[in-house]
């Protein structure tokens, strides 16, 4: 079973900034959480990952709480193109690829 | 430029007949993984591979087998494919472990 509890949808106005949340309340010290994201059955597109520290890069930020349980994906300024579904994944640093993907957040960008 | 590629993109066969999709990275990664996503259950594993001559089982191994004798391929193989197994295919690579994987654009399978 999935780790982490995404909502099912969500929409987002073009220009404004998409705030995706994730909790993942039973992860572990060395967990880190992965976002990805697949735009309509193309390969999934790694994001941004993180431990415990905020982290952005050209993409996006990854807001991670004090306590680790969940977490809040940022793109700053959504395009039409950021339409997909984004997925929260948890991991330990030194598994083998076993990413375990739950159902993700269908992001919807409306003009 | 830097990419994962698959080939077939698409293909329809038979009960039976065996066939081969094959997955190329140009970014001399280690780390190479088969998933198949379909509806309702998401992305599972299939076989993971951390180096050349090193393969493992994910969570779905049955009916497929893979090979990593170079470390840019590693192509999937289904001896007797069956109808369970129409599926979308996705191969994925990454440098190291605890990096993000980069994923091919997939193989659409369906088994008749």
């Amino acid at each position: 079973d999935a780790k982490t509890t995404q909502p099912p949808s969500m929409d987002c106005a073009e220009g404004r900034a998409a705030n995706l949340p994730c909790n993942h309340s039973t992860i572990s010290g060395n967990e880190y959480v992965y976002w990805y994201r697949q735009i309509h059955s193309q390969g999934p597109q790694y994001i941004i990952h993180g431990l415990k520290n905020n982290e952005t890069n050209e993409m996006a930020s990854l807001i991670i709480t004090e306590d680790r349980k969940s977490s809040t994906l940022i793109l700053p300024h959504a395009t039409l193109r950021d339409t997909a579904v984004y997925y929260c994944i948890v991991r330990p640093p030194d598994s083998n690829y076993q990413l375990i993907w739950g159902a993700g957040t269908k992001l919807i960008i409306k003009p | 430029e830097a990419q994962v590629t698959q080939n077939p993109r698409y293909l329809i066969t038979v009960t039976g007949k065996k066939l081969t999709v094959t997955c190329s990275q140009n970014m001399n990664h280690e780390y190479m993984s088969w998933y198949r996503q379909d509806p309702g259950l998401g992305l599972r594993q299939i076989y993971y591979s951390m180096n050349v001559e090193v393969t493992d089982k994910g969570d779905v191994p049955e009916g497929y087998k893979v090979s990593r004798k170079e470390k840019r391929n590693f192509p999937l193989i289904l001896e007797s494919p069956s109808p369970n197994q129409t599926s979308l295919y996705f191969c994925a690579s990454s440098p190291r472990l605890g990096i993000g994987q980069f994923f091919g654009p997939g193989t659409r399978l369906t088994v008749l």
